[in-house]
Protein backbone atom coordinates (compact mmCIF):
# COMPACT_ATOMS: atom_id res chain seq x y z
CA UNK A 1 0.00 0.00 0.00
CA UNK A 2 1.42 3.26 -0.84
CA UNK A 3 -0.52 4.94 1.69
CA UNK A 4 -0.95 8.65 0.67
CA UNK A 5 0.74 10.38 -2.42
CA UNK A 6 0.71 13.51 -3.35
CA UNK A 7 2.27 15.35 -6.51
CA UNK A 8 4.72 17.58 -7.41
CA UNK A 9 7.02 17.13 -4.61
CA UNK A 10 7.63 20.95 -5.03
CA UNK A 11 7.14 23.75 -7.00
CA UNK A 12 7.90 27.21 -7.53
CA UNK A 13 4.98 29.45 -9.16
CA UNK A 14 4.85 33.35 -10.41
CA UNK A 15 2.33 35.42 -8.76
CA UNK A 16 -1.32 35.29 -10.32
CA UNK A 17 -0.51 31.63 -12.30
CA UNK A 18 -2.37 28.34 -11.15
CA UNK A 19 -1.86 25.05 -10.49
CA UNK A 20 -3.51 21.82 -8.61
CA UNK A 21 -1.91 19.60 -6.33
CA UNK A 22 -3.18 16.31 -6.53
CA UNK A 23 -3.81 13.62 -3.51
CA UNK A 24 -4.51 10.19 -3.59
CA UNK A 25 -5.21 7.40 -0.42
CA UNK A 26 -5.64 3.66 -1.30
CA UNK A 27 -6.98 2.88 1.93
CA UNK A 28 -10.58 3.27 1.38
CA UNK A 29 -10.79 6.27 3.53
CA UNK A 30 -14.07 8.32 2.94
CA UNK A 31 -12.47 11.49 5.02
CA UNK A 32 -9.92 13.45 2.89
CA UNK A 33 -8.00 16.69 3.96
CA UNK A 34 -5.83 19.45 2.70
CA UNK A 35 -3.88 21.71 4.98
CA UNK A 36 -1.06 24.34 4.80
CA UNK A 37 1.88 24.91 7.15
CA UNK A 38 3.85 27.89 7.44
CA UNK A 39 7.19 27.60 8.60
CA UNK A 40 7.20 26.94 12.23
CA UNK A 41 3.33 26.90 12.24
CA UNK A 42 0.83 24.38 12.96
CA UNK A 43 -1.15 22.71 10.49
CA UNK A 44 -4.17 24.62 9.54
CA UNK A 45 -7.19 23.22 7.31
CA UNK A 46 -8.24 24.51 4.10
CA UNK A 47 -10.39 22.53 3.37
CA UNK A 48 -11.70 18.94 3.64
CA UNK A 49 -13.97 16.11 2.63
CA UNK A 50 -16.59 13.78 4.47
CA UNK A 51 -17.37 11.79 1.28
CA UNK A 52 -17.25 11.49 -2.22
CA UNK A 53 -19.15 14.15 -3.73
CA UNK A 54 -19.02 16.48 -0.38
CA UNK A 55 -16.31 19.22 0.21
CA UNK A 56 -16.23 21.65 3.41
CA UNK A 57 -14.34 24.88 3.87
CA UNK A 58 -11.76 25.16 6.94
CA UNK A 59 -9.68 27.59 8.66
CA UNK A 60 -8.28 28.94 5.85
CA UNK A 61 -10.28 28.37 2.54
CA UNK A 62 -9.91 31.91 0.66
CA UNK A 63 -7.55 31.51 -2.78
CA UNK A 64 -8.25 27.68 -3.37
CA UNK A 65 -10.91 25.08 -4.20
CA UNK A 66 -11.24 21.83 -4.18
CA UNK A 67 -12.52 18.79 -6.12
CA UNK A 68 -12.93 15.28 -4.48
CA UNK A 69 -12.97 13.56 -7.77
CA UNK A 70 -13.74 10.17 -6.65
CA UNK A 71 -13.35 8.40 -3.15
CA UNK A 72 -9.42 8.14 -3.62
CA UNK A 73 -8.13 11.47 -5.26
CA UNK A 74 -8.50 15.05 -3.59
CA UNK A 75 -7.14 18.19 -5.36
CA UNK A 76 -6.46 21.40 -4.20
CA UNK A 77 -6.53 23.76 -6.82
CA UNK A 78 -4.80 27.66 -6.79
CA UNK A 79 -6.37 29.86 -9.27
CA UNK A 80 -4.25 33.17 -9.15
CA UNK A 81 -1.24 32.08 -6.87
CA UNK A 82 0.23 35.11 -4.75
CA UNK A 83 3.31 34.98 -2.34
CA UNK A 84 1.05 34.52 1.07
CA UNK A 85 0.46 30.62 -0.40
CA UNK A 86 4.49 30.34 -0.38
CA UNK A 87 3.65 26.93 2.13
CA UNK A 88 4.29 23.44 2.62
CA UNK A 89 1.00 21.69 1.71
CA UNK A 90 -0.32 18.24 3.15
CA UNK A 91 -2.59 15.96 2.17
CA UNK A 92 -4.75 13.92 4.50
CA UNK A 93 -7.35 11.25 4.82
CA UNK A 94 -8.95 9.15 7.71
CA UNK A 95 -12.09 6.61 9.02
CA UNK A 96 -15.05 8.52 9.13
CA UNK A 97 -15.18 8.77 12.98
CA UNK A 98 -13.41 11.12 15.75
CA UNK A 99 -11.60 8.18 17.04
CA UNK A 100 -9.20 7.21 13.97
CA UNK A 101 -5.96 9.12 13.37
CA UNK A 102 -5.10 10.65 9.97
CA UNK A 103 -3.24 9.66 7.60
CA UNK A 104 -0.68 11.97 6.16
CA UNK A 105 0.88 12.26 2.31
CA UNK A 106 4.35 13.51 1.83
CA UNK A 107 3.69 17.50 1.55
CA UNK A 108 4.34 19.66 -1.09
CA UNK A 109 6.89 22.78 -1.01
CA UNK A 110 5.28 25.51 -2.96
CA UNK A 111 7.18 28.98 -3.64
CA UNK A 112 5.04 32.08 -4.91
CA UNK A 113 7.12 34.56 -6.32
CA UNK B 1 -11.19 31.36 19.52
CA UNK B 2 -7.91 28.96 19.43
CA UNK B 3 -9.13 25.22 19.41
CA UNK B 4 -6.12 23.63 20.78
CA UNK B 5 -3.55 25.51 22.63
CA UNK B 6 0.16 24.74 23.02
CA UNK B 7 1.45 27.06 25.46
CA UNK B 8 5.62 25.57 25.26
CA UNK B 9 6.82 27.11 21.85
CA UNK B 10 10.11 25.21 22.91
CA UNK B 11 11.06 22.46 25.32
CA UNK B 12 14.62 21.12 26.41
CA UNK B 13 14.92 17.77 28.18
CA UNK B 14 18.01 15.89 28.80
CA UNK B 15 18.05 12.51 27.73
CA UNK B 16 16.86 9.67 29.27
CA UNK B 17 14.75 12.11 31.26
CA UNK B 18 10.43 12.26 30.91
CA UNK B 19 9.33 15.37 29.70
CA UNK B 20 5.54 17.00 29.59
CA UNK B 21 3.97 18.56 26.41
CA UNK B 22 1.17 20.62 27.15
CA UNK B 23 -2.15 20.95 24.87
CA UNK B 24 -5.65 22.47 25.88
CA UNK B 25 -8.14 22.01 23.73
CA UNK B 26 -11.76 23.87 23.24
CA UNK B 27 -15.07 21.77 22.07
CA UNK B 28 -18.95 21.63 22.65
CA UNK B 29 -18.96 18.36 20.88
CA UNK B 30 -19.60 15.16 23.37
CA UNK B 31 -17.84 13.23 21.08
CA UNK B 32 -14.29 14.00 20.20
CA UNK B 33 -10.68 12.64 19.60
CA UNK B 34 -7.54 14.19 20.70
CA UNK B 35 -4.20 13.19 18.79
CA UNK B 36 -0.69 13.49 19.52
CA UNK B 37 1.94 14.16 15.77
CA UNK B 38 5.39 13.62 15.83
CA UNK B 39 6.95 15.94 12.89
CA UNK B 40 11.08 15.30 12.70
CA UNK B 41 13.38 18.05 10.72
CA UNK B 42 12.19 15.83 7.73
CA UNK B 43 8.90 16.96 7.37
CA UNK B 44 6.51 13.47 7.73
CA UNK B 45 3.76 13.54 10.24
CA UNK B 46 4.05 10.51 12.35
CA UNK B 47 0.67 9.86 14.52
CA UNK B 48 1.66 9.09 18.32
CA UNK B 49 -0.92 8.44 20.37
CA UNK B 50 -5.41 8.91 20.52
CA UNK B 51 -7.66 9.81 23.62
CA UNK B 52 -11.23 9.47 22.95
CA UNK B 53 -13.37 11.62 24.84
CA UNK B 54 -15.53 8.81 26.20
CA UNK B 55 -12.28 6.89 27.33
CA UNK B 56 -11.71 6.34 31.02
CA UNK B 57 -8.26 5.53 31.04
CA UNK B 58 -5.26 7.54 29.51
CA UNK B 59 -3.87 6.20 26.36
CA UNK B 60 -0.37 4.60 26.67
CA UNK B 61 1.60 3.48 23.30
CA UNK B 62 5.21 2.36 24.63
CA UNK B 63 7.25 5.68 26.24
CA UNK B 64 4.35 7.90 25.22
CA UNK B 65 1.11 8.09 26.97
CA UNK B 66 -1.75 11.05 27.07
CA UNK B 67 -2.77 12.96 30.50
CA UNK B 68 -6.24 13.43 29.73
CA UNK B 69 -8.39 15.82 32.33
CA UNK B 70 -11.48 15.67 30.50
CA UNK B 71 -13.09 18.49 32.88
CA UNK B 72 -9.70 21.07 32.59
CA UNK B 73 -10.12 20.10 28.67
CA UNK B 74 -6.13 19.63 28.55
CA UNK B 75 -4.43 16.42 26.95
CA UNK B 76 -1.14 16.58 27.47
CA UNK B 77 1.85 14.02 26.23
CA UNK B 78 3.73 12.68 28.27
CA UNK B 79 7.32 10.89 26.89
CA UNK B 80 9.53 8.60 29.35
CA UNK B 81 12.90 7.78 28.62
CA UNK B 82 13.68 10.60 26.31
CA UNK B 83 16.00 9.55 23.17
CA UNK B 84 17.98 11.50 21.00
CA UNK B 85 15.28 10.56 18.34
CA UNK B 86 12.65 12.41 20.34
CA UNK B 87 13.89 15.78 19.04
CA UNK B 88 11.34 16.70 17.11
CA UNK B 89 8.19 19.22 16.58
CA UNK B 90 5.20 17.70 17.78
CA UNK B 91 1.51 18.82 17.78
CA UNK B 92 -2.11 18.11 19.50
CA UNK B 93 -4.64 17.73 17.43
CA UNK B 94 -8.15 17.17 17.45
CA UNK B 95 -11.51 15.99 15.65
CA UNK B 96 -14.71 16.77 16.48
CA UNK B 97 -17.74 14.71 14.99
CA UNK B 98 -18.56 17.42 12.61
CA UNK B 99 -15.21 16.16 10.91
CA UNK B 100 -13.29 19.04 10.76
CA UNK B 101 -9.91 18.80 12.55
CA UNK B 102 -7.76 21.00 14.38
CA UNK B 103 -4.00 21.12 15.00
CA UNK B 104 -2.24 23.45 17.69
CA UNK B 105 0.68 25.66 16.56
CA UNK B 106 3.05 22.86 17.88
CA UNK B 107 5.83 22.34 20.58
CA UNK B 108 9.30 21.92 19.28
CA UNK B 109 11.47 19.23 21.31
CA UNK B 110 15.07 19.06 21.83
CA UNK B 111 16.67 16.38 23.46
CA UNK B 112 20.50 16.79 24.90
CA UNK B 113 22.36 14.24 25.32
Amino acid sequence: NAGVTQTPKFQVLKTGQSMTLQCAQDMNHNSMYWYRQDPGMGLRLIYYSASEGTTDKGEVPNGYNVSRLNKREFSLRLESAAPSQTSVYFCASSEDNPGHEQYFGPGTRLTVT
Amino acid sequence: AQKITQTQPGMFVQEKEAVTLDCTYDTSDPSYGLFWYKQPSSGEMIFLIYQGSYDQQNATEGRYSLNFQKARKSANLVISASQLGDSAMYFCAMREEAGKSTFGDGTTLTVKP
